[in-house]
């Protein structure tokens, strides 16, 4: 079954220090990987894709994201972490052997950035 | 600019009540989506649209429904059979509905609270 995982609801960084987030799914196909950044009573931004090619996929606001096939993994990262992007981000993969095209989403991490 | 326009932002309701939230996009997008977001959770997905006059029932579209009269309109009802309606709504836009690679355009979201 298609699924992605989030395995940690909270992450908490100190500024300046990289940052992690952690996302690995499961499809039966190609897997075309997305990460979205969502702050508070907002809707949600996108941040990046893989579709094929590079594994070092690089995004918005200095976000970057690895994916690893053996691994299943697509985890997003950050050299040096800001306040600012304490917010709650989501990663989301669609199956390419799925004909509804839809996207399946993890349950979101909350990363908190502390001064 | 373009984008995604949800209203309204905040929105009460008393129980047998069936309100309808708007969703407006200049992106010229073919696909529309509504999403629900829980604490918690992941989105899950109420209903999509890849082109006019046609829908699909998401994961969870029992209590909710749908229309797609314009291109640019996506409205949603909640109807007094959804059991449990009070939750964030995200209305989201991608060019073309099939495309595996497409990234969403999400709305600011509506805020429903049934009272």
């Amino acid at each position: 079954a298609q699924s992605v995982a989030q395995p940690e609801d909270q992450v908490n960084v100190a500024e300046g220090n990289p940052l992690t987030v952690k996302c690995t799914y499961s499809v039966s196909g190609n897997p075309y990987l997305f990460w979205y950044v969502q702050y508070p009573n907002r809707g949600l931004q996108f941040l990046l894709k893989y579709i094929t090619g590079d594994n070092l996929v690089k995004g918005s606001y200095g976000f970057e994201a690895e994916f690893n096939k053996s691994q299943t993994s697509f985890h997003l990262k950050k050299p040096s972490a800001l306040v600012s992007d304490s917010a709650l981000y989501f990663c989301a993969v669609r199956d390419s052997s799925d004909s509804n095209y839809q996207l399946i989403w993890g349950a979101g991490t909350k990363l908190i950035i502390k001064p | 600019d373009g984008g995604i326009t949800q209203s309204p932002k905040y929105l009460f309701r008393k129980e047998g009540q069936n309100v309808t939230l708007s969703c407006e996009q200049n992106l010229n997008h073919d696909a529309m989506y509504w999403y629900r977001q829980d604490p918690g959770q992941g989105l899950r997905l109420i209903y999509y649209s890849q082109i006019v006059n046609d829908f699909q029932k998401g994961d969870i579209a029992e209590g909710y429904s749908v229309s797609r009269e314009k291109k640019e309109s996506f409205p949603l009802t909640v109807t007094s059979a959804q059991k449990n309606p009070t939750a964030f709504y995200l209305c989201a836009s991608s060019i073309v509905a099939g495309a595996l690679d497409g990234e969403l355009f999400f709305g600011e979201g509506s805020r429903l609270t049934v009272l």
